[in-house]
């Protein structure tokens, strides 16, 4: 079945650095694609989407363009910040309106000031 | 404010007991969904809905029941509790509607199980 893959953390990063958190996938079909943060003692919030093949989705400075070849849906940011600090997870769905959705396990990034 | 909104926050149950996690939103959402969330293992699909009256497992279905009589009220059944049910339950809604996508989630239920 689908699934999803991404790297573990934590992630410690220093203020103003460049990050990148990977994911790749794998899914019999065309799946949308998705990343979402969780802040600490919340839900979990839409950060960004790509529907299809070299979109690219990007909010509040993270962008990351969905890679049919390499299955991939790659996390960047060219500088990070302190509030950055959260839990990122990578997630897949090939349901209409991104229901069903698959997650996987969560990166968790500490921004040092 | 819009959203999904779920009670309780935190709760404490015995084993064996029974109880509903409630989950309503008021975006008019068609699909709903009931996930759980423990550490290492992201969120883990229990039950979804694709409409009122349309409910399905997902990946972790035993041990829970749901139904949704509304478009609004999405509520999770523990039917006898068990320790290994202790995680935080999120619930969740989307639409298609205008092409939208995505999940807009609770703040999530922490359940305990003793």
């Amino acid at each position: 079945g689908d699934s999803v893959t991404q790297m573990e953390g934590p992630v410690t990063l220093s203020e103003e650095a460049f990050l990148t958190i990977n994911c790749t996938y794998t899914a019999t079909g065309y799946p949308s694609l998705f990343w979402y943060v969780q802040y600490p003692g919340e839900g979990l919030q839409l950060l960004l989407k790509a529907t299809k093949a070299d979109d690219k989705g990007s909010n509040k400075g993270f962008e990351a363009t969905y890679r049919k070849e390499t299955t991939s849906f790659h996390l960047e940011k060219g500088s990070v910040q302190v509030s950055d600090s959260a839990v990122y997870f990578c997630a897949l769905s090939d349901q209409p309106g991104g229901f069903k959705t698959i997650f996987g396990a969560g990166t968790r990034l500490f921004v040092k000031a | 404010n819009a959203g999904v909104t779920q009670t309780p926050k935190f709760q404490v149950l015995k084993t064996g007991q029974s109880m509903t996690l409630q989950c309503a939103q008021d975006m008019n959402h068609e699909y709903m969904s009931w996930y759980r969330q423990d550490p290492g293992m992201g969120l883990r699909l229990i039950h979804y809905s694709v409409g009122a009256g349309i409910t399905d497992q997902g990946e972790v279905p035993n041990g829970y029941n749901v139904s949704r009589s509304t478009t609004e009220d999405f509520p999770l059944r523990l039917l006898s509790a068990a320790p290994s049910q202790t995680s935080v339950y999120f619930c969740a809604s989307s639409t298609q509607i205008q092409g939208r996508y995505g999940y807009t989630f609770g703040s999530g239920t922490r359940l305990t199980v003793v």
